[in-house]
């Protein structure tokens, strides 16, 4: 059965870096896109970035672009999102799914279970 | 812009059926869509994938109780014989090339009384 597992999450300072992995189990990583997704507390999902099966291609949200570098070891079996200069507002739940698909987005079809990365002094 | 809207909350009672309602913005009334599902204080799962024409395919064990249908830009999840683990967050969700590339809605609070 598909397995995503997310680790790295924590607590950081304004200003800092925190590197979130992913890993992945249970089907053909190398075939599939991915992506993070993230929830505030108390609030909705919000969309952050998305890498094509073979990281040729990547997408971010406006509130993340040059900040936040998603990429993937598909030796690894593993994802991962590099977040740096980190805001107050980065504080959220990190989740990675697997795309639909492999080149392009479309829609998640399997979800994590999410790690927390909080933003604070 | 590519937007989904969500009413923020719904109620129904255990047993009986709902009919949760997402709204695609203007301009792009045939875009297919995403229904997923988030219990209380776990992760998201993939419910669906729902065309414009209606037509929907499910993820891995999802039960018949679950549907979907569409008419022009409003996309609709109805779940039949309501149980109490389907008190949940609702929430749609849709893709394009442009940007951003992936949108989702507001979320729905679903209460089942």
């Amino acid at each position: 059965q598909v397995q995503l597992v997310e680790s790295g999450g924590g607590v950081v300072q304004p200003g800092g870096s925190l590197r979130l992995s992913c890993a992945a189990s249970g089907f053909t990583f190398s075939s599939y896109g991915m992506h993070w997704v993230r929830q505030a507390p108390g609030k909705g999902l919000e969309w952050v970035a998305f890498i094509r099966y073979d990281g040729s291609n990547k997408y971010y949200a406006d509130s993340v672009k040059g900040r936040f570098t998603i990429s993937r070891d598909n030796s690894k079996n593993t994802l991962y999102l590099q977040m740096n200069s980190l805001r107050a507002e980065d504080t959220a739940v990190y989740y990675c799914a697997k795309d639909h698909v492999g080149g392009a987005t479309t829609y998640p079809d399997y979800w994590g279970q999410g790690t927390l990365v909080t933003v604070s002094s | 812009q590519l937007v989904l809207t969500q009413s923020p909350s719904a109620s129904a009672s255990l047993g009986a059926s709902v009919k949760l309602t997402c709204t695609l913005s203007s301009g792009h009334s045939s875009y297919a869509i995403a229904w997923h599902q988030q219990q209380p204080e776990k992760g998201p799962r993939y419910l669906m994938k729902l065309n414009s024409d209606g037509s929907h395919s499910k993820g891995d064990g999802i039960p018949d109780r679950f549907s979907g249908s569409s008419s022009g830009a409003e996309r609709y999840l109805t779940i039949s014989s309501l149980q109490s683990e389907d008190e949940a967050d609702y929430y749609c969700q849709t893709w394009g090339t442009g940007i951003p590339h992936v949108v989702f809605g507001g979320g729905t609070k679903l209460t089942v009384l």
